[in-house]
């Protein structure tokens, strides 16, 4: 079993969809939680970073963590063709700043 | 969080021939910087830690010969990929740790990724 399990996709939705993307990871370590999206040919840029359980939110999008089912997720309101892109979810514990990586779910949005 | 460069973004080269990729941190004094590798539809790798001064820790089964890093300043790590052979086609990312900002701390920020292309 993988530290980060991250279905690759692809996810196709029609523009204007609520987007929910996934991860689950077997480390109970974990606190520190990133999702980064990442172009076509492009290095990730980071969405959305929390600490510990709860949610988050910055514009169209919400980061959830569930610690105790060992999950997190992403959703994105009012989805834009220019969202698509792959998703990466990361993880580190604390101590630490390299943090493990899910193989990235390819998102497409189209008009 | 730091800005990034990351050059060339991208390069074709002949087997056998040694290519260099340059990593700058344009904001920020990084004595840190990471190399990720990256295949199609796969997750990031990490191949190297490059720190400042001093040797680069490597990931194991990666060969420190094949891939050499060097960190010769606080904004500046290169990779050299070594008599390079097709298999050694990929997407190479540099990033760096965040500085505890807005973005939180401990962050990655990653370069522009750099594809090689070795014929």
């Amino acid at each position: 079993q993988k530290e980060v399990e991250q279905d690759p996709g692809p996810l196709s939705v029609p523009e204007g969809a609520i987007v929910s993307l996934n991860c689950t990871y077997s480390n109970s370590a974990f606190q520190y939680f990133m999702w980064y999206r990442q172009y076509s040919r492009k290095g990730p840029e980071l969405l959305m970073y929390t600490y510990s359980s709860g949610n988050k939110e910055d514009g169209r999008f919400t980061a959830q963590v569930d610690k105790s089912s060992k999950y997190i997720s992403l959703f994105i309101r009012d989805s834009q063709p220019s969202d698509s892109a792959t998703y990466l979810c990361a993880m580190f514990s604390g101590g630490s700043y390299i943090p493990t990586f899910g193989r990235g779910t390819s998102l497409i949005v189209h008009p | 969080g730091a800005v990034v460069s990351q050059h060339p973004s991208w390069v074709i080269c002949k087997s056998g021939t040694s290519v260099k990729i340059e990593c700058r941190s344009l904001d920020f004094q990084a004595t840190t910087m990471f190399w990720y590798r990256q295949f199609p539809k796969k997750s990031l790798m990490l191949m190297a830690t490059s720190n400042e001064g001093s040797k680069a820790t490597y990931e194991q089964g990666v060969e420190k010969d094949k891939f050499l890093i060097n960190h010769a300043s606080l904004t500046l790590s290169t990779l050299t990929v070594t008599s390079a052979h097709p298999e050694d086609s990929s997407f190479y990312i540099c990033s760096v740790p965040g500085t505890g900002g807005a973005g939180g701390a401990n962050v990655l920020t990653f370069g522009a990724g750099s594809r090689l292309t070795v014929l």
